[in-house]
């Protein structure tokens, strides 16, 4: 069964910095682009951040220079390093898997929940 | 940057059609795919590359992409239906993924 299952989210307060993890098991993780989708509460999806099998990161333009994404294909894991947080990157925070490059987000985690206030 | 638009609800009769559209500046060029969110759960891919179904989606749900529109159609709408939806595309001059501001669908 695939599976992706984030961790590592909570309370920091503005400026801090946090870091996301998604761990994902069931398919052959190297093969595929991986993703970082937010929703604030109420909210609509917002895209944030891709990284390709060879490590080639894209970054939505709210998070550029603050954000960090990464992964460790030995251990199959997603990674989000999330510094000089503000109260508007408060939200849930999914990782996804791309069904292929430039394709479909085809299987999403339940998400971890990022809130940032003093 | 590149923007898609989505109407904020939709309300259909239960065995009904519903369209959901989404509209972007040549949006018939791209990609374009579904989501579905239930509330307190995590989107499900429902459609991909305009007209694609994902194993395990039902036939009902279909998608069709042309012009300024991509177009989500349920066909005989059932109640566990109701949620939100969500368009996706890929924006090539930007690097960026896009979603549509999403629609609600009311199943009345």
């Amino acid at each position: 069964e695939v599976q992706l299952v984030e961790s590592g989210g909570g309370l920091v307060q503005p400026g801090g910095s946090l870091r996301l993890s998604c761990a994902t098991s069931g398919f052959t993780f190297i093969r595929h682009d991986m993703h970082w989708v937010r929703q604030a509460t109420g909210k609509g999806l917002e895209w944030v951040s891709t990284i390709g099998p060879a490590g080639d990161p894209l970054y939505a333009g709210s998070v550029k220079g603050r954000f960090t994404v990464s992964r460790e294909n030995a251990k199959n894991s997603l990674y989000l390093q999330m510094n000089s947080l503000r109260a508007g990157d408060t939200a849930v925070y999914y990782c996804a898997r791309g069904r292929s490059a430039l394709d479909a987000f085809d299987i999403w985690g339940q998400g971890t929940m990022v809130t940032v206030s003093p | 940057s590149y923007e898609l638009t989505q109407p904020p609800s939709v309300s259909v009769s239960p065995g009904q059609t519903a369209s959901i559209t989404c509209s972007g500046d040549n949006l018939g060029d791209k990609y374009t795919c579904w989501y579905q969110q239930k509330p307190g759960q995590s989107p499900v891919l429902l459609i991909y590359q305009d007209t694609k179904r994902p194993s395990g989606i039902p036939e009902r749900f279909s998608g069709s992409n042309s012009g300024n529109t991509a177009t989500l159609t349920i066909s005989g709408t059932q109640a566990m239906d109701e949620a939100d939806y969500y368009c996706q595309a890929w924006d090539s001059s930007t690097d960026n993924y896009v979603f549509g501001s999403g629609t609600k669908v009311t199943v009345l």
